[in-house]
């Protein structure tokens, strides 16, 4: 079946450092992939998606490409902000099911 | 804002009660999911609704149940609570594109704690 496997967390950076949170996923057919954000407090939120592969997701500085080839969409940013503090998650969409990795806590230090 | 609507925020309750949450998808979304978040187990999926019929079954304890009305909103009824049923509940509504491809938009939540 489906599933999504990302990195365990937490991560713990120094501001203006380079941000990559690996997410691998198995599938049939073709899924759209998407990283969600979820600041403390509050719900997910969609951060970026890519519908099929080699599309590349952007949105406030994150980057994900959706590489077939290794069955990967990994989160990038190149110079994360306090403000990035978040739990990070991975999510893949097939027919009628839509599957959440477990999460990877960032923490950016000023 | 993601359009997703959830009350209430915030629910405190006792052991062996019985409390209802409620959620307004977005407009036009057929599809309304419900998930249990929980600091130990993550991002649990229960159960969701499309067009007011039940589609898929996560992890539902037989104790819960859903179910989506006519104008779309939802609610999940959560009886003989327990003190680990505390969390925090969410919503999710996706419109599917024409490749048959959906994306979720969450809710704001609501947080249970039961006493």
């Amino acid at each position: 079946g489906n599933s999504v496997t990302q990195m365990e967390g937490p991560v713990t950076l120094s501001e203006e450092a380079f941000l990559t949170i690996n997410c691998t996923y198995t599938a049939t057919g073709y899924p759209s992939l998407f990283w969600y954000v979820q600041y403390p407090g509050e719900g997910l939120q969609l951060l970026l998606k890519a519908t099929k592969a080699d599309d590349k997701g952007s949105n406030k500085g994150f980057e994900a490409t959706y590489r077939k080839e290794t069955t990967s969409f990994h989160l990038e940013k190149g110079s994360v902000q306090v403000s990035d503090s978040a739990v990070y998650f991975c999510a893949l969409s097939g027919t009628y099911k839509y599957i959440f990795g477990t999460g990877t806590r960032l923490k950016v230090l000023a | 804002d993601s359009g997703v609507t959830q009350t209430p925020k915030h629910l405190i309750t006792a052991t062996g009660q019985r409390v209802t949450l409620r959620c307004s998808p977005r407009s036009g979304d057929l599809s309304v999911y419900w998930y249990q978040q929980s600091l130990d187990q993550g991002l649990q999926f229960l159960i969701q609704y499309y067009n007011g019929e039940e589609r898929a079954k996560g992890n539902i304890l037989e104790r819960f149940s859903a179910q989506q009305f006519p104008d779309l909103h939802s609610e999940l009824n959560l009886s003989s609570l327990e003190l680990g049923d505390s969390a925090l509940y969410f919503c999710a509504s996706s419109a599917e594109d024409r490749g048959g491809q959906e994306t979720q938009y969450f809710g704001p939540g609501t947080r249970l704690l039961v006493l």
